[in-house]
């Protein structure tokens, strides 16, 4: 069965510095990659998506991705955080088809100045 | 276009009652999807709908939940009776086509007293 593990539950960062959150999947075929954030009280807004090609994504917000097969893995990165930029991201993975997705637990980003 | 609409935002019941949440999807999608976010089991997919037929059930988790979605522009999902662990926040979501991104609604809050 498929899934998705990002192992950091919390990440506090200063602003301006650089963010990386980590996300593993396992699944048997070419997946379908997402990061999604939430704010509190709100819903799950699209960060960037990885569907085939090249394996560097350009998100919104300044945010990137990077899949490598070889690691299962599909980190976000931002090479400089802003505090509106805290609020909890979310990777997860469709199955099947690309919007039916499998969700890991979550990272809570706190952004301190 | 005013993204997928879910109502209400927040609704208090208690045990025993029927409770009904509502999703207008995003005009021309085809895929239309409800999941379930609580703290002990963070984000999981009820039921996938595509074309108004549901395709997918497999995580309703029992026969007091059920979904329908009677058009392209509206579905329900229903409990009933209600029961206090089923308190969690609701998402919609939908795709324009089953491999295509999801778009998420805002949520509804539900909590059962």
């Amino acid at each position: 069965a498929q899934s998705v593990t990002q192992p950091d539950i919390h990440i506090t960062v200063s602003e301006g510095a650089s963010l990386e959150l980590r996300c593993n999947y396992s699944y048997g075929a070419t997946p379908y990659l997402f990061w999604y954030v939430q704010s509190p009280g709100q819903g799950l807004q699209l960060l960037l998506k990885y569907f085939s090609g090249d394996t560097l994504v350009q998100g919104i917000k300044g945010f990137e991705a990077e899949f490598k097969r070889s690691q299962s893995s599909f980190n976000l990165r931002k090479p400089s955080v802003h505090w509106s930029d805290a609020a909890e991201y979310f990777c997860a993975v469709g199955t099947g088809t690309a919007s039916k997705l499998t969700f890991g637990t979550g990272t809570r980003l706190q952004v301190t100045l | 276009d005013a993204g997928v609409i879910q109502s209400p935002r927040h609704e208090v019941t208690e045990m025993g009652q029927e409770v009904t949440l509502r999703c207008k999807p995003i005009s021309g999608h085809n895929s239309l999807f409800w999941y379930r976010q609580t703290m002990m089991r963070g984000l999981e997919l009820l039921i996938y709908f595509n074309n108004n037929v549901p395709i997918d059930d497999s995580g309703m988790p029992e026969d007091r939940f059920s979904a329908k979605m009677p058009n392209a522009s509206f579905s329900t999902l229903k409990i009933q009776p209600s029961e206090p662990r089923d308190s969690a926040v609701y998402f919609c979501a939908s795709s324009l086509r089953a491999n295509t991104e999801a778009f998420f609604g805002q949520g509804t809050r539900l909590t059962v007293v």
